[in-house]
């Protein structure tokens, strides 16, 4: 069975700097996918960005980038620029082909002014 | 607007009912899926379907069920079974999982 370890239970970071956040994941396939989603108080999950395994380039959306190592299983993401919007639950996910999806357990990431 | 809701957006059950949460999406999805979240927790499978009439169980599908008639509707019922319902559901659909805003279930 697959297994997502987000290392980080919570994070604290100053507005304007960057932050990056853990994430290993545990997988005997080779094609998958990996996402960050954003859980805001709403409650409201948002996808912030997605990686194609077999991609080797990292992902990037705008101020949001991965590090995807594959050989290692790990999968980080890098907050830029962080903003008090960004604070907020951010949870490392693991996808099979179209089924499937694992979630970790989340970083809490609190943007401080 | 495309989109996926649920409703109710809160719904408490008294011991030993079902009850079931809606999920509409008119993305045009084919995938669909229910996740449960407890607090502080990230979120566990309840169940998913690929396609019209077909669904499988996730890792926690005991005291749940499922139907697929159509492809934009995914309901879930919550059964008397389900030893320990109070929790959030969210609903997602397609392969990047567009989530629903969740429907907060408790039980009184």
């Amino acid at each position: 069975a697959q297994t997502v370890t987000q290392s980080q239970p919570e994070m604290s970071v100053q507005e304007a700097e960057t932050v990056t956040l853990s994430c290993t994941y545990d997988t005997s396939e080779n094609n998958y996918y990996l996402f960050w989603y954003k859980q805001p108080p709403s409650r409201q999950m948002i996808l912030v960005i997605r990686q194609e395994a077999y991609k080797q380039q990292n992902a990037t959306e705008n101020r949001f980038s991965v590090n995807f190592q594959k050989a290692a299983k790990s999968f980080s993401l890098k907050i830029s620029d962080s903003q008090l919007g960004d604070t907020a639950m951010y949870f490392c996910a693991f996808m099979k082909r179209y089924n499937d999806m694992r979630f970790g357990a989340g970083t809490r990431l609190t943007v401080k002014p | 607007d495309g989109g996926i809701t649920q409703s109710p957006k809160y719904l408490f059950r008294k011991e030993g009912q079902n009850v079931t949460l809606s999920c509409e999406q008119n993305l045009n999805h084919d995938a669909m899926y229910w996740y449960r979240q407890d607090p502080g927790q990230g979120l566990r499978l309840i169940y998913y379907s690929q396609i019209v009439n077909d669904f499988q169980k996730g890792d926690i599908a005991e005291g749940y069920s499922v139907s697929r008639e159509k492809k934009e509707s995914f309901p879930l019922t919550v059964t008397s079974a389900q030893k320990n319902p109070t929790a959030f559901y969210l609903c997602a659909s397609g392969v990047e999982q567009f989530f629903g805003p969740g429907t907060r279930l408790t039980v009184l």
